[in-house]
Order: C-alpha cells, then structure tokens, then sequence
C-alpha cells in the first residue's frame, strides 16, 4: 500500500534562518506531489505542484521554492524565513494517471518562525 | 474558474444532532467532489468522494449527494458523535485543472457536546 512520510512534524525557527521540510512517498511510481500552507485561518493555499522528476510549478509568488530530486521526494525550502512562513504545511500526492482523484495528505508539519 | 463555498463555522451541535455541511461549487468540464476531514493538529484525511452526477458517497455514517443541477455537495450525519469534532473541507478536482491539482473551500469547524 502507499505511504506518504513528512518530516519534521514541528519547527521553530528564527527569522533569516533557512528552511527544509521533506516529503517522501512509498508504494507507487511517477505520483504527481503537492505542498499546500495552511495558515491561522484554517484555508488551504496550494503553493507547488510537480508532475515529474525536476518539474515544479509554482502557484503563488512567495518566499519558497521546490524541489524534487527523486521520483517520490518533494522538498519545500527557504533560503531566509519570514514572519509570514510561519504556517501548517502539507505534503500530497496521486497517482499520475488519476486526474479524478483524490489527493493524499501526509501529517504535515508545523513551523512556527520567530 | 473552479471554486468551492463552503457555510461558514463554527458550527455547534450537541451529541446525537442531525448535521449538514453546505458546500456549493462552480466548475468548468466535470469535477470529482470530495469532502476531507482534519482532526485538531492532523493533516487531511479523506471522508467520502463521488466522481460523478447522482453519485452518493458515504463513509462513517457521513454521506453526501452529488447535485449537478443544484451544483452542490452537502454533507450530512444523522447523529453526530463528539469524536466528530473537527474541520471539514469540500473540495473538487477537474480534468481541466493543470496539474490535477484540488480546490478546496474554507473549512468548516465543527464541534459536537456531549
């Protein structure tokens, strides 16, 4: 069965400082990924997408950017965090060929950015 | 454009009440609905899902008709039970979204007494 894993599941760090969350997901090949933020007010923003190895697309400019260096690792970075990063952060992902169909969420991590 | 409105929470209910979630959507082409779950400090998990008009999807006593003519996907419980407390999303997924990416709505916290 498929498993998606992030870590860590919290942080604190201070502004400046950068920032690496990584997601990694088992039991499947070619997943499309997802990093969502979800701030005090409860919305899902999604930040990046990717549908391949080296393939981002971002969906808001901001302070972050992505990465996918293995088939089924996303990493969310920042070389120097802000106030406003702080947030909830979720990892998903899908298979590639299930357009329709629903996303999978991994626990998220929590930053908090002081 | 694709969107999704969700009825604004909090929304309070003593244990064993009768629940409804409004979600309303507007879509271009045919979306999957969704509705999510998140327990306090969890990610996302999926409740129920309906892929198509007239479909019902249902799931620990949670069920939710797919409506085209109405363009609604509400979410109901006949008898809630105060592990249910948490915020529910509505979301939709369209073969026209790049990336296969969800739209989700605002979130609707519940909170059930016992």
């Amino acid at each position: 069965s498929q498993t998606i894993h992030q870590w860590p599941a919290t942080l604190v760090q201070p502004v400046g400082s950068p920032l690496s969350l990584e997601c990694t997901v088992e039991g499947t090949s070619n997943p499309n990924l997802y990093w969502y933020r979800q701030a005090a007010g409860r919305g899902l923003q999604l930040l990046f997408y990717s549908v391949g190895i080296g393939q981002i697309s971002s969906e808001v400019p901001q302070n972050l950017s992505a990465s996918r260096p293995q088939d089924r690792q996303f990493i969310l970075s920042s070389k120097k965090l802000l106030l406003s990063d702080s947030g909830f952060y979720l990892c998903a992902w899908r298979g590639a060929l299930g357009n329709n169909s629903p996303l999978h969420f991994g626990n998220g991590t929590r930053l908090t950015v002081t | 454009g694709n969107s999704v409105t969700q009825m604004e929470g909090p929304v309070t209910l003593s244990e064993e009440a009768f629940l409804t979630i409004n979600c309303t959507y507007t879509a271009t082409g045919y979306p999957s609905l969704f509705w999510y779950v998140q327990y306090p400090g969890e990610g996302l998990q999926l409740l129920l899902k309906a892929t198509k008009a007239d479909d019902k999807g249902s799931n620990k006593g949670f069920e939710a008709t797919y409506r085209k003519e109405t363009t609604s996907f509400h979410l109901e419980k006949g008898s809630v039970q105060v592990s249910d407390s948490a915020v529910y999303f509505c979301a939709l997924t369209s073969l026209g979204l790049v990336g296969g990416k969800l739209i989700f709505g605002q979130g609707t916290e519940l909170s059930v007494k016992p």
